[in-house]
């Protein structure tokens, strides 16, 4: 079993939906949490680091649920600029980020 | 904000030759740096973990004898490809925490290398 499971998509959804993400980590010992975007051909940049109590940037919203260990991203009011590879990542006990598979988002008009 | 500078940028060589990628971190120390290889459409593949001033950690499956990984200095981490093969074509990229923040460490990247063999 992977460590890091996210569902690779493909979503495609029209400008103004909300999408929302799931990622699922395997160990119970990890600690942080965080989403990325990644444009094609390009470093992740970070998203937003995701807490116990959720927290919101904008239209992002990130959620973390230990007892189920899961990690979810919300996108309200998406914008063709959303268009792009989200991933989650998970940092183990052992200090190692792990990044899941990355979801492809696409935005159309 | 802390940057790391990787080079180069995209590499295309002959089936046989070695590749070096350099990554710098610039205004800070990276004790450790994290090198990642992602094929297309595929997510970003943790190889190794570089620590400065002794061996490289490798992820299992990874030939620590093909991916030679170098920390030598606390603001430069290598990465050589010997012998690369078509096989070998991918996108690296290296990546080092921000220790900063005692709770919540998130990763400084590099603008990664497409690797090309031919």
């Amino acid at each position: 079993r992977k460590e890091v499971e996210q569902d690779p998509g493909p979503f495609n959804v029209p400008e103004g939906a909300t999408v929302a993400f799931n990622c699922t980590y395997s160990n119970s010992a990890s600690q942080s949490f965080f989403w990325y975007r990644q444009d094609c051909r390009k470093e992740p940049k970070l998203l937003m680091s995701v807490y116990s109590s959720g927290n919101e940037d904008g239209r992002f919203t990130a959620q973390l649920n230990r007892a189920s260990q899961y990690i979810s991203l919300l996108i309200r009011d998406s914008k063709l600029s959303d268009s792009a590879t989200y991933l989650c990542a998970v940092r183990s006990s052992a200090s190692k980020i792990i990044f899941g598979s990355g979801t492809r988002l696409s935005i159309r008009p | 904000g802390a940057v790391v500078s990787q080079h180069p940028s995209r590499v295309i060589c002959k089936s046989g030759t070695s590749v070096k990628i350099e990554c710098r971190s610039l205004d800070f120390q990276a004790t450790t740096m994290f090198w990642y290889r992602q094929f297309p459409k595929q997510s970003l593949m943790l190889m190794a973990t570089s620590n400065e001033g002794s061996k490289a950690t490798y992820e299992q499956g990874v030939e620590k004898d093909k991916f030679l990984i170098n920390h030598a200095s606390l603001t430069l981490s290598t990465l050589t490809v010997t012998s690369a093969h078509p096989e070998d074509s991918s996108f690296y990229i290296c990546s080092a925490p921000d220790r900063t923040a005692a709770t919540n460490e998130k990763l400084f990247f590099g603008s990664g290398t497409q690797l090309s063999v031919l």
